[in-house]
């Protein structure tokens, strides 16, 4: 069975300093993976995903994540926060022909 | 697009009650998705549609859950009769036909209170 981790219930970071939100899966096969981010009552926002290709992918706000196979991680990174990022984040993973198993969310918290 | 679309955005009801929750996915959308979301279970996947047909509804916590797609720009997610412990946001999500490997697209979700 396919699964997320995402080790860190909430991450705090200073305003300016690079921000970074784990994640690890575990998955048969190539792993589909995705990052989404939640802001208070509002529905899940799709960040960025890596299916093939470049390893380090390049998403919305600023926001990447680098996708290492051997580590079975795809840690979200920016290298320079705002208060704005504050928010909800969940990492996903799936295959072909599974669904999405989301992790358990990091909340961000982002001080001026 | 106006995106995912769900009614009500809150709903508050008494326990006993039928609480009808719906969702509009994005036009050209193939895949729909119902969530639920609390703060015990986190995100958790109910049901999921391929071309209106049912395809998983594994998730479905017990009978008293229901969901239907009636055609390609509706869906419906029926609980009777509700109970406090399925208070909740419920998350109505869609993707095009690709499948798993594309991007899910959420809607902005129902909040229920079952009193």
């Amino acid at each position: 069975a396919q699964s997320v981790a995402q080790p860190e219930d909430q991450v705090n970071v200073a305003e300016g300093n690079p921000l970074t939100v784990k994640c690890t899966y575990s998955v048969s096969g190539n792993p589909y993976l995705f990052w989404y981010v939640q802001y208070p009552n509002r529905g899940l926002q799709f960040l960025l995903k890596y299916i093939t290709g470049d390893n380090l992918v390049k998403g919305s706000y600023g926001f990447e994540a680098e996708f290492n196979k051997s580590q079975t991680s795809f840690h979200l990174k920016k290298p320079s926060a705002l208060v704005s990022d504050s928010a909800l984040y969940f990492c996903a993973v799936g295959n072909a022909g599974n669904m999405l198993t989301f992790g358990g969310g990091t909340r961000l918290m982002v001080k001026p | 697009d106006a995106g995912v679309i769900q009614s009500p955005r809150h709903e508050v009801t008494e326990m006993g009650q039928e609480v009808t929750l719906r969702c509009k996915p994005i036009s050209g959308h193939d895949y729909l998705f119902w969530y639920r979301q609390t703060m015990m279970r986190g995100l958790e996947l109910l049901i999921y549609f391929n071309n209106n047909v049912p395809i998983d509804d594994s998730g479905m916590p017990e009978d008293r859950f229901s969901a239907k797609m009636p055609n390609a720009s509706f869906s419906t997610l029926k609980i009777q009769p509700s109970e406090p412990r399925d208070s909740a946001v419920y998350f109505c999500a869609s993707s095009l036909m690709v499948g798993f490997a594309d991007t899910q697209y959420f809607g902005p979700g129902t909040r229920l209170t079952v009193l």
